[in-house]
């Protein structure tokens, strides 16, 4: 079956304007996470949806990112007023109830020049 | 907190050799513990769990990974290794198996012919 999806796969952007990155999780899981990879950071935590409980967003950044999952499906993360430091490969996961592992998408790389 | 430590930046073994890749955890309550293997340019692909029961876990494509709760570890394994499992292995944990993940920094793993 169709895994997760992630679009664009490739993201370039000036410092200071807002990107809109999409996750497509699998059919049926209800649970989506975002992660972000970068050089210096390793793999870090950003956001994780459950369900219609609240969102866990401990690990954002900074205010100028916010996620939003609609219908318990579909979710896209917002970078407002980018910088350089959030150049990263930006990573979705989905996970079907009662089940521990997470399945991955295969990214979006955002550049901020 | 809960943390994962891969202490080797990287490991390199011949083609049909053993490999070992190595994983601390250090976590309160039980720990749920998870082995992910990222190809280039690829996202993350699960491996293996250990959640409870036998020490000794067995994933996909031949791997292997020993719980050992006296040294808090959770190295993985692999009897014969071959040239397409060089990637970059994630070691990770859980706090209850189903919130976010906490990431190792990543072993690359090098198999020569």
């Amino acid at each position: 079956g169709a895994g997760v999806s992630q679009s664009p796969s490739n993201k370039v952007t000036e410092k200071g304007k807002d990107v809109e990155l999409r996750c497509d999780p699998i059919s049926g899981h209800t649970a989506l996470y975002w992660y972000r990879q970068s050089l210096g950071q390793g793999l870090e935590f950003l956001i994780y949806f459950q369900g219609n409980s609240a969102p866990d967003k401990s690990g954002l950044p900074s205010d100028r990112f916010s996620a939003e999952r609609t219908g318990g499906s579909v979710s896209t993360l917002t970078i407002q007023r980018t910088q350089q430091e959030d150049s990263a490969v930006y990573l979705c996961a989905s996970r079907p109830s009662l089940h521990n592992e997470q399945f991955f998408g295969p990214g979006t790389r955002l550049t901020v020049l | 907190a809960q943390s994962v430590a891969q202490p080797e930046d990287q490991v390199n073994v011949a083609e049909g050799n053993p490999l070992t890749v190595k994983c601390t955890y250090s976590v309160s309550g039980n720990p749920y513990l998870f082995w992910y293997v990222q190809y280039p340019n690829r996202g993350l692909q699960f491996l293996l769990k250990y959640i409870t029961g036998d020490n000794l876990v067995k994933g996909s494509y031949g791997f292997e990974a020993e719980f050992n709760k006296s040294q808090t570890s959770f190295h993985l394994k692999k009897p014969s290794a071959l040239v397409s499992d060089s990637a970059l292995y994630f070691c990770a944990s859980s706090s209850t198996g189903f919130q976010k993940l906490v990431f190792g920094t990543g072993t690359r793993l090098l198999v020569s012919p």
